[in-house]
This record gives C-alpha cells, sequence and structure tokens, in this order.
C-alpha cells in the first residue's frame, strides 16, 4: 500500500484482556519499528524487526509485550493481561536504508 | 543513552509571527537528527532531518533547522506562521554508533497559532 496501516485505530481492553495490534508496513521495507506513545509524551521505542528478525527489544517494557514478523512484512504486537499502564497510542514505522521512517496512524489503546 | 530536551512543551503565537521551537540532545559522537509533526488525530510526519553536509535544513512548508555540533541544538524556525501550522511538533535524534535505527523523541512541543 501507499501508507503503513494499522489496526484497530481504537481498541478498548478490560484489564487482564489480551489485545494483538497488527501493522502493515509498505512494501518492500525491511525494517519495521514499534513505538509507545504515552499521553502527553514522546514516542517511545519498543523494539525493531530487520526483516523476520528481531534484532532489538530492549524497549518493551515487560514480558507481557510480544511482537512478531514471521514473514518480514506484517508484524503484531500482542500484549498479554493488559494493565492500566499500558493505555497509549502505540505506533508502528516501517523504513528503507538511511531514514525513512514512514509512521502509521496508531492504534489507541485503552485499558479499562 | 542518548535523549533529547523539548525545553517547551507549549508554545502559543499569533498567525504570521516567527516561531522558534526549542531542541537539545545529549551529546555523542555523531548523530543524525529529525523533526516530526502530528497534526491533531494524524500520525507522525517527517517534517525535515540532517543527516550530513550543510547545517541548515529545510522544509517544503517554510520550516527550517539549524544543526549546532557545539551547543548540541537541533532548533526548529519559521518565519511566519499560519493557522495550519497548529500541531505537536517532535525533535528526534538516532545514534550513528549504533547503526542510526533507532529513534530517540523529545516530549513534544504543541505550537497553537491564534488569529
Amino acid at each position: 500500500g501507499a501508507g503503513v496501516s494499522q489496526s484497530p485505530r481504537y481498541k478498548v481492553a478490560k484489564r487482564g484482556q489480551d489485545v494483538a495490534l497488527r501493522c502493515d508496513p509498505i512494501s518492500g521495507h525491511v525494517s519495521l519499528f514499534w513505538y509507545q506513545q504515552a499521553l502527553g509524551q514522546g514516542p517511545e521505542f519498543l523494539t525493531y524487526f530487520q526483516n523476520e528478525a528481531q534484532l532489538d527489544k530492549s524497549g518493551l517494557p515487560s514480558d507481557r509485550f510480544f511482537a512478531e514478523r514471521p514473514e518480514g512484512s506484517v508484524s503484531t504486537l500482542k500484549i498479554q493481561r493488559t494493565q492500566q499502564e499500558d493505555s497509549a497510542v502505540y505506533l508502528c514505522a516501517s523504513s528503507e536504508p538511511l531514514y525513512g521512517y514512514t509512521f502509521g496512524s496508531g492504534t489507541r489503546l485503552t485499558v479499562v | 543513552a542518548q535523549s533529547v530536551t523539548q525545553l517547551d512543551s507549549q508554545v502559543p503565537v499569533f498567525e504570521e509571527a516567527p516561531v522558534e521551537l526549542r531542541c537539545n540532545y545529549s551529546s555523542s559522537v555523531s548523530v543524525y537528527l529529525f523533526w516530526y509533526v502530528q497534526y491533531p488525530n494524524q500520525g507522525l510526519q517527517l517534517l525535515l532531518k540532517y543527516l550530513s553536509g550543510s547545517t541548515l535544513v529545510e522544509s517544503i512548508n517554510g520550516f527550517e533547522a539549524e544543526f549546532n555540533k557545539s551547543q548540541t541544538s537541533f532548533h526548529l524556525r519559521k518565519p511566519s506562521v499560519h493557522i495550519s501550522d497548529t500541531a505537536e511538533y517532535f525533535c528526534a535524534v538516532s545514534d550513528k554508533s549504533q547503526g542510526a535505527q533507532k529513534l530517540v523523541f523529545g516530549q513534544g512541543t504543541r505550537l497553537t497559532i491564534n488569529p
């Protein structure tokens, strides 16, 4: 597609529920990133893939967070046993070499 | 680890007035620098970037930023703002020594243009 597509656009989860957030990157983009943006804050790095390899997951806040990109294209960020502090906008970005980042519109997760 | 400080959380200005949004980053051997803009209910869009070469970089809509290595700054400026510039602006840095893949963002500056 022309841009990075994320779904769902909004997600309300009850505390303790598992959620899965999807990212469709720009076709052919090798690198894919997930960021978390809390209300009133800048985005914070979660994890990075190069093709299907997860090269950096240092930003994942806990072992409840898991990301995958099994075929080097679509990626899923999964959060298990959601908690209120997980409420945020989750941003996905894909890029070509040399810093052509394109961000999706994000998934706004609200945990109630 | 890299960090980015945007000194102003909110900047209100009148239409057609000049504006400067400040950004400082923690010292590093060499970095790439970016400004992103986020309009209401939209995703982040790249406004401009410094990779190398001229320290003054410009966007297509009249913004410019100057890389100042000695002051570790990358302030964003526009000589005359429009209502349509109302948005949140994020400064970001990536560290060349770490492969320059990960962006570290500042907390953002909300620019509000008053008529």
